[in-house]
């Protein structure tokens, strides 16, 4: 069993829509991490985590520690949102390490 | 531009030869992280050197091996390759020894055939 599991697998949007990306995770972490792959595969770290809310721009993120779940919101998508969505938890007791979700493939359509 | 180079962007190589990735850190980072990303298997930690010693160790095979410079850079040796090593290999540094913020290289390609 992975021990981040995230949500859905596969997005197609219309241009303008509020989406949403969840993550869950089954242990305890130091910090989560959002990450953006883009179709070439180069990939950019979009959020570091470890409690609240953060935005930048029309990306905004969440994360529950109680109840182990990360939400990332991009709002008025754009067909240049399209990439797939990573995320990434530093476990509590290893510190160095990330582990990865499989990843949110979005497709925002004009 | 992350400010993390790798090289060469893409290798196409026969099995059972030895290939060699390259990694240059951002500039200030100590740390650097290798990460594998095949069809099947996602995003996977490899290793991490921090300041030239090896500071953590993932899902690494046997088979590879890292090291990082005097100068920060690092490689990953990838030996007796198989087709399933086919995958994008990914470099990410940061300044301290925990990936609090990664900035990611653009990766490396490798097609074993």
């Amino acid at each position: 069993k992975n021990e981040v599991e995230q949500s859905p697998q596969n997005l197609t949007a219309q241009e303008g829509e509020f989406i949403t990306i969840n993550c869950s995770y089954s242990v305890g972490i130091s910090a989560l991490h959002w990450l953006q792959q883009h179709p070439g595969g180069g990939i950019v770290s979009l959020f570091m985590l470890s409690s609240g809310k953060k935005k930048h721009g029309r990306l905004i993120a969440t994360i529950n520690i109680q109840e182990k779940h990360s939400s990332l919101h991009i709002t008025a998508s754009h067909p240049r949102d399209s990439a797939v969505y990573i995320c990434a938890v530093r476990l509590g007791d290893t510190g160095n390490q990330f582990y990865f979700g499989t990843g949110t493939s979005l497709t925002v359509i004009p | 531009d992350s400010g993390v180079t790798q090289t060469p962007k893409h290798l196409i190589t026969a099995t059972g030869q030895r290939v060699t990735l390259r990694c240059s850190p951002r500039s200030g980072d100590l740390s650097v992280y290798w990460y594998q990303q095949s069809l099947d298997q996602g995003l996977q930690f490899l290793i991490q050197y921090y300041n030239g010693e090896e500071r953590a160790k993932g899902n690494i095979l046997e088979r590879f091996s890292a090291q990082q410079f005097p100068d920060l850079h690092s490689e990953l040796n990838l030996s007796s390759l198989e087709l399933g090593d086919s995958a994008l290999y990914f470099c990410a540094s940061s300044e301290g020894d925990r990936p609090i913020e990664a900035f990611f290289g653009q990766g490396t390609r490798l097609t074993v055939v």
